[in-house]
């Protein structure tokens, strides 16, 4: 079974700082999908990367999947308070399986 | 496009008595649908899986006569928490993904408090 680690589990930051989230996967990542949900609220995809070494930008956030294929970062230029959420890295269970299996997530914190 | 809803967003209900849950794929055809719960400050984690026309698919130690899942339309799926228990009351989640499963599409969730 593959276990998904994500790191730090919260996180607190003033407005306009810079911040870095990790999510680690006991096996290699089929499909490495982040998202982002908001309380009371379902989680919205973010991005999704598939090829080692890839980088994916999203305005102010920029996603990096290992070479590996095991291991993906996030990172937030000049957070907002709007970040603020708990950010969730999922892979599918296996080849030409539809199941997610998610990470614990990291609850982010943006202080105005 | 591909737009999740789930009805009732948010359901009080008294202990022993049962609540239907519903998911639907406002504007595609979701070939299968799946059930998450969350706890407080927690992951979602799988219930089941259900495709439409056929059983449900639990997930291991998910009751399946406590947690009954109907996909019977391709835009339409219900989870009904029967016999409701405090230790019930949590978020429920609904996704769906289409024809081409790539992608799954989350609903808003639905919160649940068993008094």
């Amino acid at each position: 079974t593959q276990l998904l680690e994500q790191s730090p589990q919260f996180l607190s930051i003033q407005e306009g700082e810079n911040l870095t989230v990790y999510c680690n996967s006991s096996s290699v990542f089929s499909s490495l999908q982040w998202y982002r949900q908001e309380p009371g609220e379902g989680p919205v995809l973010l991005v999704t990367v598939v090829t080692g070494g890839e980088v994916k930008k999203l305005k102010r956030l920029t996603f990096q999947f290992g070479d590996a294929r095991k291991d993906s970062s996030l990172h937030i230029t000049a957070a907002q308070p709007g970040d603020t959420g708990l950010y969730l890295c999922a892979d599918y269970s296996g080849a030409g399986s539809y199941q997610l299996t998610f990470g614990k997530g990291t609850k982010l914190s943006v202080i105005p | 496009g591909a737009v999740v809803s789930q009805h009732p967003s948010r359901v009080i209900c008294k202990s022993g008595t049962s609540v239907k849950i519903e998911c639907r794929s406002l504007d595609f055809q979701a070939t299968t649908m799946f059930w998450y719960r969350q706890f407080p400050k927690k992951s979602l984690m799988l219930m089941a899986t259900s495709n439409e026309g056929s059983k449900a698919t639990y997930e291991q130690g998910v009751e399946k006569d406590k947690f009954l899942i109907n996909h019977a339309s391709l835009t339409l799926s219900t989870l009904t928490v029967t016999s409701a228990h405090p230790e019930d009351s949590s978020f429920y989640i609904c996704s769906a993904t289409g024809l081409r499963g790539d992608t799954q599409y989350f609903g808003p969730g639905t919160r649940l408090t068993v008094l």
